[in-house]
């Protein structure tokens, strides 16, 4: 079983509408959750972090996380052709040294 | 600039030969990070170091594969005696702490002919 699990997509969503990303986790040590943005050809690029349960804001962007049912999610309004991307979700553990493992990325293809 | 830096962005060698690849971190960060992702994979973790010191490895990190920080600033990951498996996308990232996020470098694409 992986440690995070996406799945890989792709999700498409017209334009304007609300991209929603799932993710789950098997290690209930995980602390905090991550989502990344990542063009093709290109690095990862950070969108938003969460490590208490419940949703944090952050402009079009709301992530969300459930630590007693092992799921995070990305909420994405008003989606945008320029959201079209692969998004990672990455948690890590605190305790010892901070590993951050990564999931395979779910695709989305927002259409004009 | 003062985001993660790598070099070269692109190396193309052939089987057998060694590579290496240069991180710099952004500057007040004391943790580095190495991945490798391969195309439709997430990034792979393989070591960390805080300051200079090595602190963890993954299981991938073979014995042809060593990283340095010497300075506790930029980082080198050498690859000995390539494989075609090797091929991928080598990403370095920065952060300064626990929980503190990581920021990742433009990555160097590497080929093994």
């Amino acid at each position: 079983q992986k440690e995070v699990e996406q799945n890989s997509g792709p999700l498409s969503v017209p334009e304007g509408a609300i991209a929603s990303l799932n993710c789950t986790y098997s290690d209930r040590g995980s602390q905090s959750f991550f989502w990344y943005r990542q063009y093709s050809g290109k690095s990862p690029e950070l969108i938003m972090f969460i490590y208490s349960n419940g949703d944090k804001e952050d402009g079009r962007f709301t992530a969300q996380l459930n630590k007693a049912s092992q799921y995070v999610s990305l909420l994405i309004r008003d989606s945008q052709p320029s959201d079209s991307a692969t998004y990672l979700c990455a948690g890590t553990s605190i305790g010892g040294y901070q590993k951050v493992t990564f999931g395979t990325g779910t695709k989305l293809q927002v259409i004009p | 600039d003062t985001g993660v830096s790598q070099n070269p962005r692109h190396k193309i060698t052939k089987r057998g030969q060694n590579v290496t690849f240069r991180c710099d971190p952004i500057s007040e960060h004391n943790r580095l990070y190495w991945y490798r992702q391969t195309l439709g994979q997430g990034p792979e973790f393989l070591t960390y170091f805080q300051n200079e010191a090595q602190l963890e490895k993954s299981r991938l990190l073979s014995d042809r594969f060593s990283a340095e920080r010497p300075k506790g600033s930029f980082s080198t990951l050498e690859i000995q005696r390539t494989e075609q498996g090797d091929s991928a996308m080598y990403l370095c990232a920065s952060g300064r702490g626990p929980q503190e996020t990581q920021y990742f470098g433009p990555g160097t694409r590497l080929l093994v002919l």
